[in-house]
């Protein structure tokens, strides 16, 4: 069984479509997060949330909004697509962040 | 501010041989944790090794061991034996304010 899985791997969609991002764990983690790894590779965190709350919300376009309907999904939806948006994006989990996270497999979007 | 400094965007290494991925980080906190992640071409993201900051003893994990220097907050990676499945892009990463932050990664090439 795979830890930590997302679906889409890969989603190529044309500027403006709405589309999203699924992720969930069957670790039993309370925290869920959603990194973006641009072209870089630079990983950088976007949001986190801890039991179905959201704890950080670091600087993204109010065009990406998650949800976590329960503390073992979190999903990730994307308005309006843009050019830029175009990156890897990861899902991960932890239970407490001094031990790591487990990511899932990334969902690489491009965007046309 | 970026806390996660790798001043190597890249490396080579002959197979077999050992190579040293450097990293320096800030904090000013007396407990802490430091983590290497491994990124291969599939993309995953694999924890390689996790030390905390209060053990005097170097984190070793089979051919990958860390020279932990606490006062000048230097985090390095030494993989010996150097093998073609090491050949992947690896993050220094550090847990800061409930989230962990990566520094911008080393691509480490193996040469047959």
């Amino acid at each position: 069984d795979t830890a930590v899985s997302q679906t889409p791997k890969y989603l190529v969609t044309q500027m403006g479509n709405d589309k999203s991002i699924k992720c969930e764990q069957n670790l039993g983690h309370d925290t869920m997060y959603w990194y973006k790894q641009d072209s870089k590779k630079f990983l950088k965190i976007m949001f986190s949330y801890n039991n179905k709350e959201l704890i950080i919300n670091e600087t993204v376009p109010n065009r990406f909004s998650p949800k976590s309907p329960d503390k073992a999904h979190l999903n990730l939806h994307i308005n309006s697509l843009e050019l830029g948006d175009s990156a890897v994006y990861f899902c991960a989990s932890s239970q407490v962040v001094r031990d790591g996270y487990t990511f899932g497999s990334g969902t690489r979007l491009t965007v046309v | 501010a970026q806390t996660v400094t790798q001043s190597q965007p890249e490396m080579s290494v002959q197979e077999a041989e050992t190579v040293t991925l450097s990293c320096t980080y800030d904090t000013s906190e007396s407990d802490y944790y430091l983590f290497w992640y491994k990124q291969p071409p599939s993309r995953q993201m694999i924890l390689v090794i996790r030390q905390e900051a209060y053990k005097q003893q170097n984190a070793t994990e089979n051919r990958f061991s860390v020279n932990f220097q606490k006062a000048a907050k230097s985090f390095s990676l030494k993989i010996s034996d150097s093998q073609l499945g090491d050949a992947a892009m690896y993050f220094c990463a550090q847990p800061r304010d409930d989230k962990i932050i990566f520094g911008k990664g080393t691509r480490l090439h193996i040469l047959p």
